[in-house]
């Protein structure tokens, strides 16, 4: 159980457009999903933590409105990386959280921006 | 401000040796983790450690945690090269809170 998919699982796009990664919890409802960025050899950065139904609380320093964040169901939370630029190129894993003690994390997507 | 840090940063070192990681975190926290992440993976849970001495243990893995030192440790016992990867500690936030703080990542690479 406590299954969370992650898709696209790479996305390859070019400097301006826009990109939209989604997080499914499978098999539970997650009323709280993590969005975590991780650039190569480094360790896990929180960008913002979703809530289902209310706005997304951004850790400082992440722009809120380069990095969009919808958490529209108990199951799914987006990540939307507008105008997006080669430093955004990172490795983005999401979690979902069952209660307080457990984050089940996604397999991640890897964003390479050109 | 909650800092989280691991040592050491790289480790390498043979099959069949036992070795330990170090994970000290700066203020009170109620959950300590351990995870794992093989290249180019997401995370694995291994431990979660709630309370001043807890012990867990999973094979050749042992976690163990002290709140008053603010101090855990992985102890990897008879390595094998199926364990190689990045090993990252993480601590909740405050008491109650969801909201991870990671430590650098332990890169270990267990050569035969």
């Amino acid at each position: 159980g406590a299954v969370v998919s992650q898709h696209p699982s790479w996305v390859i796009c070019k400097s301006g457009t826009s990109v939209k990664i989604e997080c499914r919890s499978l098999d539970f409802q997650a009323t709280t999903m993590f969005w975590y960025r991780q650039f190569p050899k480094q360790s896990l950065m929180l960008m913002a933590t979703s809530n289902e139904g209310s706005k997304a609380t951004y850790e400082q320093g992440v722009e809120k409105d380069k990095f969009l964040i919808n958490h529209a169901s108990l199951t799914l939370s987006t990540l939307t990386v507008t105008s997006a630029h080669p430093e955004d190129s990172s490795f983005y894993i999401c979690s979902a959280s069952q209660g307080r003690r457990w984050q089940f994390f996604g397999p991640g997507t890897r964003l390479t921006v050109l | 401000e909650l800092k989280v840090e691991q040592n050491p940063l790289f480790l390498s070192m043979q099959e069949g040796k036992n070795y330990t990681i170090y994970c000290n975190y700066s203020t009170t926290s109620d959950r300590l983790y351990w995870y794992r992440q093989d290249p180019g993976k997401s995370l694995e849970s291994l431990f979660v450690l709630l309370s001043n001495g807890a012990v867990k243990q999973e094979g050749r893995l042992m976690a163990s945690l002290d709140t008053k030192a603010r101090l855990s440790t992985l102890h990897i016992t008879a390595a094998v090269h199926d364990l190689s990867a990045t090993y990252f500690c993480a601590v909740a936030l405050d008491q109650g809170a969801q909201k991870l703080v990671f430590g650098q990542g332990t890169r270990l690479t267990i050569n035969p």
